[in-house]
């Protein structure tokens, strides 16, 4: 069981926008930056959101994401079909180890 | 080109060791945390350890209970994960990824895995 809470799938049709939600403890979301990280199908994961809203370098402006108290969210706006992938949230926790949410599964309908 | 290329893994018997390595080139290696995570077959992301750009600061996951050791090698550009007494549920891709590090009053802490590697399969398997 994940340290990070997240469902465990979403849907939406092209162009819809859709939310993942991540919720954790005053000891990791609560204290430390939360980062997005998504991995399409048989590849590595790539970093999608930064210190909580940041967007890397290359990563479209229809992904967004926010922070308050212990929990966070990933929204994607215009949804399209190569956003179908695995998206995990994860922080630091002040109990010195990094953690991960279980991963949602993200469907284009 | 900024890369991560790892290496090692293979199919062990359980109770084994097995030694994984990760090549970083295109950046400045020694400025960065690095740290290992794992991904069991049809499982999400398990954060495995992380190292310091110095190897001041190390950290492991509490599940791994002392079996695993990471260490790096800077002037090799080189991070390493030393597995021992192997099982089973060791069985995943492994990556390696790179990490900006913040310093805190508390130490060094890693920041976002900016880039990863394509991972290496482990498979503990009599």
């Amino acid at each position: 069981q994940s340290v990070l809470t997240q469902p465990p799938s979403a849907s939406g049709t092209p162009g819809q926008r859709v939310t993942i939600s991540c919720s954790g403890s005053s000891s990791n979301i609560g204290s430390n930056y939360v980062y997005w990280y998504q991995q399409l199908s048989g590849t590595a994961p790539k970093l999608l959101i930064d210190r909580n809203n940041q967007r890397p370098s290359g990563v479209p402006d229809r992904f967004s994401g926010s922070k308050s108290g212990t929990s966070a969210s990933l929204a994607i706006s215009g949804l399209r079909s190569e956003d179908e992938a695995d998206y995990y949230c994860a922080a630091w926790d002040d109990n010195l180890h990094s953690v991960f949410g279980g991963g949602t599964k993200l469907t284009v309908l | 080109e900024v890369q991560l290329v790892e290496s090692g893994g293979g199919l062990v018997k359980p109770g084994n060791s097995l030694r994984l390595s990760c090549t970083a080139s295109g950046f400045n290696f020694n400025t960065y945390t690095m740290n290992w995570v794992r991904q069991a077959p049809g499982k999400g992301l398990e954060w495995v350890s992380s190292i310091s750009s110095s190897s001041s600061y190390i950290f492991y996951a509490a599940s791994l209970k002392g079996r695993f050791t990471i260490s790096r090698d800077n002037a090799k550009n080189s991070l390493f994960l030393q597995m021992n007494s192997l099982r089973a549920d060791d069985t995943a891709i492994y990556y390696c990824a790179r990490a900006d590090e913040a310093v805190v009053i508390r130490g060094v802490l890693p920041l976002a895995m900016d880039v990863w590697g394509q991972g290496t399969t482990v498979t503990v398997s009599s």
